[in-house]
């Protein structure tokens, strides 16, 4: 069974930083294009970034790009998201998505709160 | 703002067969297959219709989709309760070079 558990969630003050990880089981986890989606609170869906299968391509929302970094292990089978100067709309629940062509499995998502 | 546009609400009874759609341009849905996702109160999305008209195993024949130019609608029919549910519909997009959602469309069962 295909699990992806995310981790690293917490409340930040604006500026702060904070890097999240997502563990992936039941699937060979070098072989698949992995992404982080977040949704703010009553919000929708919204991309933020996505790897390739060795983590040498890696693309970001323009909305992200310059403050998070996105990276990969491959031996541990780890996602990670580091994301740094985070702003009050940075505020969501951030997903761990597998792609195959689709975002085909969700982690269960991890918290992020901005706030001072 | 979301790029792709869909309606906020739909609604019908049990039984019913209802429609929504998502309208985006020739750099998403014009080029690209569409994907839908539905999101259960308090749950993380989950993989509904993928490469416009493809059911996952395990998803109902209840719910299919189709797409005509830069628009794509999804369908259920049979109308259940265990479907009212946030969906969402998703595409690549080659003028941001990256993954973009519709707004969602919030299904009431009546």
């Amino acid at each position: 069974e295909v699990q992806l558990v995310e981790s690293g969630g917490g409340l930040v003050q604006p500026g702060g930083s904070l890097r999240l990880s997502c563990a992936a089981s039941g699937f060979t986890f070098s072989s698949y294009w992995m992404h982080w989606v977040r949704q703010a609170p009553g919000k929708g869906l919204v991309w933020v970034s996505r790897i390739n299968v060795d983590g040498s391509s890696i693309n970001y929302a323009d909305s992200v790009k310059g403050r998070f970094t996105m990276s990969r292990d491959n031996a541990k089978n780890t996602l990670y998201l580091q994301m740094n100067s985070l702003r009050v709309e940075d505020t969501a629940v951030y997903y761990c998505v597998r792609d195959r062509y689709r975002f085909d499995s969700w982690g269960q998502g991890t918290l992020v709160i901005v706030s001072s | 703002q979301s790029v792709l546009i869909q309606p906020p609400s739909a609604s019908g009874t049990p039984g019913q067969r209802v429609t929504m759609s998502c309208s985006g341009s020739s750099s998403n849905i014009g080029s690209y297959t569409v994907n839908w996702y539905q999101q259960l109160p308090g749950t993380a999305p989950k993989l509904l219709i993928y490469s416009d008209n493809q059911r996952p195993s395990g998803v109902p024949d209840r719910f299919s989709g189709s797409k005509s130019g830069t628009s794509a609608s999804l369908a259920i029919s049979g109308l259940q309760s265990e479907d009212e549910a946030e969906y969402y519909c998703a595409a690549w997009d080659d003028s941001l070079n990256g993954w973009v959602f519709g707004g969602g469309t919030k299904l009431t069962v009546l």
